[in-house]
Formats: structure tokens, C-alpha cells, sequence
């Protein structure tokens, strides 16, 4: 079945540092991969996006790239902010011909903390 | 445009009891999805529902269920809850079938005692 392993947590930073969370994947054919980010008390936002091999998604300063060969898609910040504290979850979506479109498979997640 | 809605925010039962969860998805949207969130076990996937029918279930008791209706609306129920259904449980919507971005909404904090 499919999975999704993210490093483990939690990661602290100092401001301005820089970040990586790392996500592997196993899945059959090419899944779409996801980042997503919960806020204490809130739900999950999308926060990029990626569809197919080589894509790189990218939104607030944060950048994956989706490497098939290695099946993963590592997420990067040049320069955290404290406002980026939270927690990241790495996730897919099937690949396109079946029927689970709206069901995710979520990696265990990585809490963020940044001090100023 | 609203986002996600779920009602009740929180929600506190014995063990034994049944309740039912309620999420409106954002307007226009037909696909509604239901995980399950706990820190031992993450994000799980329960179900799915498009256009009122279940699309896909994930690997839970038969003591969860949930419906859609008409108007996109969608609730979940959990019968003979037990201590381990303690949990956050989130709603999504997506706008069509194939639509990648699912909206989550704020969720519902389920506590059995």
C-alpha cells in the first residue's frame, strides 16, 4: 500500500535559519505529493503542491521538488520566520485511473519551532 | 467565500454513546472527505463521499459511518464510542472528483471518557 515517511521531529530553528524537512513516498505508478500545514488549533492548509515528476510546487518561500528517483519531495526555506512555527505534514494522493482522489495518505508530521 | 465548516469544535462523551459530526464543505463544492487525528496514529482516512455516494473507506470498524446529502453536506457517526476514538476529527472538501486541493476545516475535538 502507499506510505509516506517524514523525518521525525521536532526540528528547532533559530530565525533566518535554514530549513529542511525531509518526505519519502512509496507508492505504485506516480502519485500527486502534497505539503500541508496545521497552526495550533486550526485545521490543515495546502501549502504546495506537486503533480508530477520534476515539478517543483512553491508558495511563501517554501519550495519541494518531486523527485521520482528517489521518491521524494523534501521540504526547504531559505530563511524561517517565527510565524512558520507550526506543524508540517507531508502527504499523497494516488495516482490519476483510480478512485481514491480524495483520499490522502499522511506522513506522521514534523512539528516546527522557530525562536526569535 | 466560507471556508470548511464543522460543528460541533469540541465534544465530550462516554464510552458507550454514539455521536454524530456534521461539516459543511465551501460552496459549490461535491466531494467531502473525513480523516481521523491522533498523536499516536496521525492522519487517518475514514471516507469519502461525492455526489451522496461513499467513494472509498478506509480501514476503520464498522461502528463509523457517515452520509452525504444533497446539498453537499456531509456527517459521520461513531456508535458504542470507545476511549480510542478520543480524537481530532477533520472534514475536507473538493470542488469536482478529480480536483487536487482539499480544504480542510477546523475540526472536531472528540474526548470519550
Amino acid at each position: 500500500g502507499n506510505s509516506v515517511t517524514q523525518m521525525e521531529g521536532p526540528v528547532t530553528l533559530s530565525e533566518e535559519a535554514f530549513l529542511t524537512i525531509n518526505c519519502t513516498y512509496t507508492a505504485t505508478g506516480y502519485p500527486s505529493l502534497f505539503w500541508y500545514v496545521q497552526y495550533p488549533g486550526e485545521g490543515l492548509q495546502l501549502l504546495l503542491k506537486a503533480t508530477k515528476a520534476d515539478d517543483k510546487g512553491s508558495n511563501k518561500g517554501f519550495e519541494a521538488t518531486y523527485r521520482k528517483e528517489t521518491t521524494s519531495f523534501h521540504l526547504e526555506k531559505g530563511s524561517v520566520q517565527v510565524s512558520d512555527s507550526a506543524v508540517y505534514f507531508c502527504a499523497l494522493r494516488p495516482a490519476a485511473g483510480g478512485t481514491s482522489y480524495g483520499k490522502l495518505t499522511f506522513g506522521q508530521g514534523t512539528i516546527l519551532t522557530v525562536h526569535p | 467565500k466560507a471556508g470548511v465548516t464543522q460543528t460541533p469544535r469540541y465534544l465530550i462523551k462516554t464510552r458507550g454513546q454514539q455521536v454524530t459530526l456534521s461539516c459543511s464543505p465551501i460552496s459549490g463544492h461535491r466531494s467531502v472527505s473525513w480523516y481521523q487525528q491522533t498523536p499516536g496514529q496521525g492522519l487517518q482516512f475514514l471516507f469519502e463521499y461525492f455526489s451522496e455516494t461513499q467513494r472509498n473507506k478506509g480501514n476503520f470498524p464498522g461502528r463509523f459511518s457517515g452520509r452525504q446529502f444533497s446539498n453537499s453536506r456531509s456527517e459521520m457517526n461513531v456508535s458504542t464510542l470507545e476511549l480510542g476514538d478520543s480524537a481530532l476529527y477533520l472534514c475536507a472538501s473538493r470542488r469536482g472528483e478529480r480536483s487536487y486541493e482539499q480544504y480542510f476545516g477546523p475540526g472536531t475535538r472528540l474526548t470519550v471518557t
